[in-house]
C-alpha cells in the first residue's frame, strides 16, 4: 500500500529565505506526485505534479520540487518566501491502478517577518 | 469560470442524525472525488466516481456513509446516525477524465460538526 510521510508539522523561516518541505513516500510501483497548498480560509490548490520526464518539477508561485526515486522523496523547496506563501502544504501520491489520492499529514509553513 | 462547490459550508448536526452534503464540480468534468480531512491531518480518501457510477468507494469507513452521483454531475454525500467521530471537514474535487495524473479541482469544503 502508499503512504506519505511529510516529518515536519511545521516549519517557520524567515521572510525571503529558503525553505525545503519535506516528503517521502512509499510504494513499490510508480507513482505520480503532487503538492497542494492550501492558504487560510481556502480550498486546496495543486502548486506542482511530477508524472514523468525531468526529475524537477516547476510550479506556481516560486516553487519546485525534485522527484528522488532512489530516496523515495519528493521535496518541496522555494530559494526565497514571502509572507503571502504563509499557508500548509500537502504532498500526496497516486498510482497507476488508482485514481485516488494518498495524502501526507501536511506542513504549515510559518512565515516570520 | 465556476470552480468546485459546496453546501452548505458548516453544518452543526445532533449525534444520530442524517445529513447530506452537496458538491458540483465544474461543468463537464467526469470524475469526482470525495474526501474527509480530520484536524491535524491530510485528507483521507472515501469514494471516487467516473461518471454516475462508483468507480472506487473503497475509502467509505462504513455502510452509514453513502454517495451518489444519479446524472453525472452533482454528487451528495449522505451519512446516517451520524457519531461524534464523523466530525472533519468533507472535501469534494473534479477532474476533467479518468487518468491517474489528472489534476483534481477541490471545492472549499464542508465542515461537518456532530455534537
Amino acid at each position: 500500500a502508499q503512504s506519505v510521510t511529510q516529518l515536519d508539522s511545521q516549519v517557520p523561516v524567515f521572510e525571503e529565505a529558503p525553505v525545503e518541505l519535506r516528503c517521502n513516500y512509499s510504494s513499490s510501483v510508480s507513482v505520480y506526485l503532487f503538492w497542494y497548498v492550501q492558504y487560510p480560509n481556502q480550498g486546496l490548490q495543486l502548486l506542482l505534479k511530477y508524472l514523468s520526464g525531468s526529475t524537477l518539477v516547476k510550479g506556481i508561485n516560486g516553487f519546485e520540487a525534485e522527484f528522488n526515486k532512489s530516496q523515495t522523496s519528493f521535496h518541496l523547496r522555494k530559494p526565497s518566501v514571502h509572507i503571502s506563501d504563509t499557508a500548509e502544504y500537502f504532498c500526496a501520491v497516486s498510482g497507476d491502478s488508482n485514481y485516488q489520492l494518498i495524502w501526507g499529514a501536511g506542513t504549515k509553513l510559518i512565515i516570520k517577518p | 469560470g465556476a470552480g468546485v462547490s459546496q453546501t452548505p459550508s458548516n453544518k452543526v448536526t445532533e449525534k444520530g442524525k442524517y445529513v447530506e452534503l452537496r458538491c458540483d464540480p465544474i461543468s463537464g468534468h467526469t470524475a469526482l472525488y470525495w474526501y474527509r480531512q480530520s484536524l491535524g491531518q491530510g485528507p483521507e480518501f472515501l469514494i471516487y466516481f467516473q461518471g454516475t457510477g462508483a468507480a472506487d468507494d473503497s475509502g467509505l469507513p462504513n455502510d452509514r456513509f453513502f454517495a451518489v452521483r444519479p446524472e453525472g454531475s452533482v454528487s451528495t454525500l449522505k451519512i446516517q446516525r451520524t457519531e461524534r467521530g464523523d466530525s472533519a471537514v468533507y472535501l469534494c474535487a473534479s477532474s476533467a477524465g479518468r487518468g491517474a495524473g489528472m489534476k483534481q479541482y477541490f471545492g472549499p469544503g464542508t465542515r461537518l460538526t456532530v455534537t
